[in-house]
Parts: C-alpha cells; structure tokens; sequence
C-alpha cells in the first residue's frame, strides 16, 4: 500500500495519559498535514509541514499537543494529558508541494477514546 | 475568517434519483474547491477539484460540480445515484490565496442510498 499510513488506527486511554500517534506520508510528498474530525463534523486544521519544518499551527493545538517531522519523512502527534475532548479521530494528509493542482491525499485515521 | 457551509446533514434518496448536495463557502478571493467522499469505514478520498477554467468539473464516479462564483457555491451533483453512493461527503476550500495546501472542511453531508 503506497498511501498515507497512520497508526495506531485506535486508541482508548484514560484521561491524563499520553498518547502518540504516527504517520507515514507518501514517498517524496514533502507537505504532510494534521487535522482533527470529531463525530458529525468535518475535518479541522491542527498543523502542517515542509519537509521537517513545522509552517503552521491552528489554535485548536493547544499546549498539550506537539507534532514532529524530525526527518522530514513520518511525522508524530503526541497529545499530553489527554482530556476526554480529545476523543476525536486524528487525520494525517499529505502533498507534494509544487503546482496548485496537486490533490492531497489523507490517511484512514486514528481513533481516540479518552474515558 | 474563511468558513463552509453545507446546506444538507443527512440526504436519503432511493437507486436512481438524481443528487445535488449544496456547498457555499465564505471567501472573496481566488478559491480552490474540493468535494471530498469518505465511504464507510475507508478514508477521505478526493471525488473533484476545481482550481481555475471550466466551472463545470467532472470526477470520478460520474459526480460533477459546478462553481458559481457569483453565489459562491460549489454543488455536487450526480444524475443517477447508485446504493455504492451511500457516504459522507465534505466539500472543502482552500484557506486563503495562497498554496499551502490547508482546507477548511464543512460540516459533512451523509448521503444514504435505498436499493
């Protein structure tokens, strides 16, 4: 499979854990992308990614979150005393950057759970 | 700020009708219109794009859409729908002018076909 890859697919913690999640973007898309989805909404922006430059990040990032491209390859969101609004599924994307017309491409997701 | 709006939450239609979900966005500049499909269980999938040119945009599956500039609309549409139709589909824009890839999402429209 040559798509986005995201894991763990699900996740359930207690409130207060921490959690990361992985993604591993197409080969040679150097932009990769974090949203959130929460039930009944559609996808928000939390930050993205140049190659292992973080460009920007949403408002909805609050503290607790802190995502990484070290490589400019994977990228890792860790979420710290987690709260149960955290529970949402967690959307990796990636691009290659270069023409307007380049589709981005999405993962299938991490679910959390935080009970 | 920039924002979405899709007018309808949860469509049923029976094998055959013919779809139109509505889709207007906020933004006075140059936009870049997306209509994402996620079927259930699978990730979200790029269904059409309309970046400049022929309003009318065809994509896979045999939807379309067309951007109305002056209603600041993107419709998606399909003449015949099938029971595979059933899904979420988000349509989405770019945020601002630039190319840095980011979408603004709305809210998701559920589309349940009946065989």
């Amino acid at each position: 499979d040559t798509g986005v890859s995201q894991n763990p697919r699900h996740k359930i913690t207690k409130r207060g854990q921490n959690v990361t999640f992985r993604c591993d973007p197409i080969s040679e898309h150097n932009r990769l992308y974090w949203y959130r989805q929460t039930l009944g909404q559609g996808p928000e922006f939390l930050t993205y990614f140049q190659n292992e430059a973080q460009l920007e990040k949403s408002r909805l990032l609050s503290d607790r979150f802190s995502a990484e491209r070290p490589k400019g390859s994977f990228s890792t969101l860790e979420i710290q005393r987690t709260e149960q609004g955290d529970s949402a599924m967690y959307l990796c994307a990636s691009r290659i950057r270069g023409d307007t017309g380049n589709t981005i491409y999405f993962g299938e997701g991490s679910w959390l759970t935080v009970v | 700020a920039q924002s979405v709006s899709q007018h309808n939450h949860h469509v049923i239609l029976s094998e055959a009708a013919s779809l139109e979900l509505g889709c207007n966005y906020s933004y006075g500049g140059t936009v870049n219109l997306f209509w994402y499909v996620q079927y259930p269980g699978q990730h979200l999938q790029l269904l059409l794009k309309y970046f400049s040119g022929d309003p009318l945009v065809k994509g896979i599956k045999g939807f379309e859409a067309e951007f109305i500039k002056s209603k600041f609309s993107f419709n998606l549409r399909k003449p015949s729908v099938q029971w595979s139709d059933t899904a979420e589909y988000f349509c989405a824009v770019n945020e601002g002018s630039g190319n840095t890839g980011k979408l603004i999402f709305g809210q998701g429209t559920t589309l349940q076909v009946k065989p």
